[in-house]
């Protein structure tokens, strides 16, 4: 059982539309929400993290919405790119050292 | 900088071999792991380090073996592979406990895809 559920499985935005990633957990203790970028045959490399205390955060056309009472937080892409074409995989960490990772979100942002 | 090296990209296994999934990192992080990627359920933490001669297990550890000798050096060991196994693997290394007090983010190597038979 995934403790952090990840959706949509795939999506495909027109270039210049809004990519929106949603994800749901239900530990409370979770304290540390990051994002990450995954290429096709690379690694995974971190793209936003967010902490619990503050409720959005942005850099450049990526933004994580963070909703504690929800127990959600999701990843907009605006005015997304064809090179935003990736999976992007959400994840949470509590107190201690495993990150436990969201079942990734394959987009397709098409010219 | 090379970051964290994995070898080898392609691995193909018949059911019973063991082998070991070499990482290496150069950037003098504490913290490394593996994780595994299957389609649909993201990445599942295999086993982990927080520093040389300490290992521990992730959330899926069962039919495999770590061990952490030297800062730089993390193997993954397949004792008897089975086609559960069948996946890419990824290692990651980070300066300190990913998301703890330094922020540190996970750096991941580009992953060896294993294939058992």
């Amino acid at each position: 059982q995934q403790q952090v559920k990840q959706s949509p499985q795939s999506l495909i935005v027109q270039k210049g539309g809004i990519s929106i990633i949603n994800c749901a957990y239900e530990n409370t203790a979770f304290d540390y929400f990051p994002w990450y970028q995954q290429f096709p045959g690379k690694g995974p490399a971190l793209l936003i993290a967010i902490r619990p205390d503050v409720s959005e955060k942005k850099e450049g056309r990526f933004t994580i919405s963070f909703n504690k009472s929800a127990k959600q937080f999701s990843l907009h892409i605006m005015d997304s790119q064809p090179g935003d074409s990736a999976t992007y995989f959400c994840a949470a960490k509590a107190a201690g050292n495993k990150l436990t990772f969201g079942g990734g979100t394959r987009v397709l942002v098409k010219p | 900088n090379a970051g964290v090296t994995q070898t080898p990209k392609f691995q193909v296994l018949k059911t019973g071999q063991s082998m070991t999934l070499q990482c290496a990192q150069d950037m003098n992080h504490e913290y490394m792991s593996w994780y595994r990627q299957d389609p649909g359920m993201g990445l599942r933490l295999i086993h982990y380090s927080v520093g040389a001669g300490i290992t521990d297990q992730g959330e899926v550890p069962n039919g495999y073996n770590v061990s952490r000798s030297t800062t730089e050096d993390f193997p993954l060991r397949l004792l008897s592979a089975a086609p559960s196994q069948t996946s890419v693997y990824f290692c990651a290394s980070s300066y300190s406990i990913p998301g703890g007090q330094y922020n540190s983010p996970l750096h991941f190597g580009n992953g060896t895809r294993l294939t058992v038979t």
